[in-house]
């Protein structure tokens, strides 16, 4: 089985502007993931996605959001960046309540 | 609330050596646990899990983790250190039930190098 994939790898944006990132999960999984991973804050939970819809969130801002789609995939979207949310985002998926399985990640740096 | 402590940054060991790298928990109810390894620019590959059963756990690569409950600690090991070991090792636990069930808490990490 193809692993989870991530795109894009890495992205390099300005401050203020808006992120989307993209995960397809493992085939047959539905439940997605989401975390933050920063050298000061280690691994942060974002949300988690459930047959298309929000079961979990962290304490992030509102300018976190997701959603996920009927085919499993998923999207999380960082409006009006900031130089802090400069992070290795990295996306989870896994059968019900079982492993969670990464992708590569996406490297975000805010200029 | 979960949580996870990994009291060593960094844990060096000689090729050949058995390793063992540490990691605390505390949770609501029953934990389920996981290790997880880092090589860099990538993302956390799923080494093992303990969810019931018996406390010795076996994973990838020839890793295994013993679970006490008393001590609430699951620490990982292997009898031989291999170079290509070296990465950062996260620990992980989620709580078995209960809103936030699926949420994985994760330690700060341990640096493991091998030295040839």
């Amino acid at each position: 089985k193809a692993g989870v994939t991530q795109t894009p790898r890495y992205l390099i944006k300005t401050r203020g502007q808006q992120v989307t990132l993209s995960c397809s999960p493992i085939s047959g999984h539905r439940s997605v993931s989401w975390y933050q991973q920063t050298p000061g804050q280690g691994l942060q939970f974002l949300f988690e996605y459930f047959s298309e819809t929000q079961r979990n969130k962290g304490n992030f801002p509102g300018r976190f959001s997701g959603r996920q789609f009927s085919n499993s995939r998923s999207e999380m979207n960082v409006s009006t960046l900031e130089l802090g949310d400069s992070a290795l985002y990295l996306c989870a998926s896994s059968l019900r309540d079982s492993e969670q399985y990464f992708g590569p990640g996406t490297r975000l740096t805010v200029t | 609330a979960q949580s996870v402590a990994q009291p060593e940054d960094q844990v060096n060991v000689a090729e050949g050596n058995p390793l063992t790298v540490k990691c605390t928990y505390s949770v609501s109810g029953n934990p389920y646990l996981f290790w997880y390894v880092q090589y860099p620019n990538r993302g956390l590959q799923f080494l093992l899990k303990y969810i019931t059963g018996d406390n010795l756990v076996k994973g990838s690569y020839g890793f295994e983790a013993e679970f006490n409950k008393s001590q609430t600690s699951f620490h990982l090991k292997k009898p031989s250190a291999l170079v290509s070991d070296s990465a950062l090792y996260f620990c992980a636990v989620r709580a078995s039930f209960g809103k936030g069930a699926n949420n994985l808490f994760f330690g700060t990490g341990t640096r493991l190098t091998v030295i040839p």
